[in-house]
């Protein structure tokens, strides 16, 4: 599975929209891009996934630029209760063989 | 539905103790998954299993054995406990289909060995 890059951290304003970067520059064709977050003490949360377009769900907004070397997970009107750590993870889907891989993450602080 | 659920929640063990942790999950799920997550880091994989009765190893499967006797639950179990194994144990199913491949994970189970 392709690495991926986050920053460490990242502030945003309450209600504001929070744009959560993520670097995958040795995608290869067939891997899609997941969004897990994980709430302290809590256990990982999906939030999206793609391949080449652009996706939105109820939770959240997935870019992904046209050459799939990097994404962008947006929260629209983000709120305290969104302040946790959001994993991009890069894999090709095998139907769930052999798990996730987890790196660091970015810690999303909400701030009021 | 209760989704994915972890027994014990928390759990002290002395060096050399043996435990079971385990996984239950009413989704009629086929994947089931057992990671660690250590303070800062990431979650890692220890095993894995694909279906009733199959099981694998993953990232980090040394010290740790599994089974999976029925559909709905994957046990985890440490033999002999070492201080090295305190961590939080986080349990996860998915339908076994993808993509989306989604994994559902449970509330964790905190272990520290002394």
């Amino acid at each position: 599975d392709a690495k991926t890059t986050q920053p460490p951290s990242m502030d945003c304003a309450e209600g504001r929209a929070a744009n959560l970067p993520c670097n995958h520059s040795t995608i290869s064709g067939n891997e899609y891009v997941y969004w897990y977050r994980q709430i302290h003490s809590q256990g990982p949360q999906y939030i999206i996934h793609g391949l080449k377009n652009n996706e939105t769900n109820e939770m959240a907004s997935l870019i992904i630029t046209e050459d799939r070397k990097s994404s962008t997970l947006i929260l629209p009107h983000a709120t305290l209760r969104d302040t946790a750590v959001y994993y991009c993870i890069v894999r090709v889907s095998r139907g769930g063989a052999d798990g996730l891989t987890f790196g660091k993450g970015t810690h999303l602080i909400i701030q009021p | 539905n209760a989704g994915v659920t972890q027994t014990p929640k928390f759990r002290v063990l002395k060096t050399g103790q043996s435990m079971t942790l385990l996984c239950a999950q009413d989704m009629n799920h086929e994947y089931m998954y057992w990671y660690r997550q250590d303070p800062g880091m990431g979650l890692r994989l220890i095993h894995y299993s694909v279906g009733e009765g199959t099981t694998a190893k993953g990232e980090v499967p040394d010290g740790y054995n599994v089974s999976r006797l029925k559909k709905q639950n994957f046990l985890l179990g440490l033999e002999s406990a070492a201080p090295s194994q305190t961590s939080v144990y986080f349990c996860a199913s998915s339908i076994g289909q993808g993509p989306p491949d989604t994994q559902y994970f449970g509330p964790g189970t905190r272990l520290t060995v002394l």
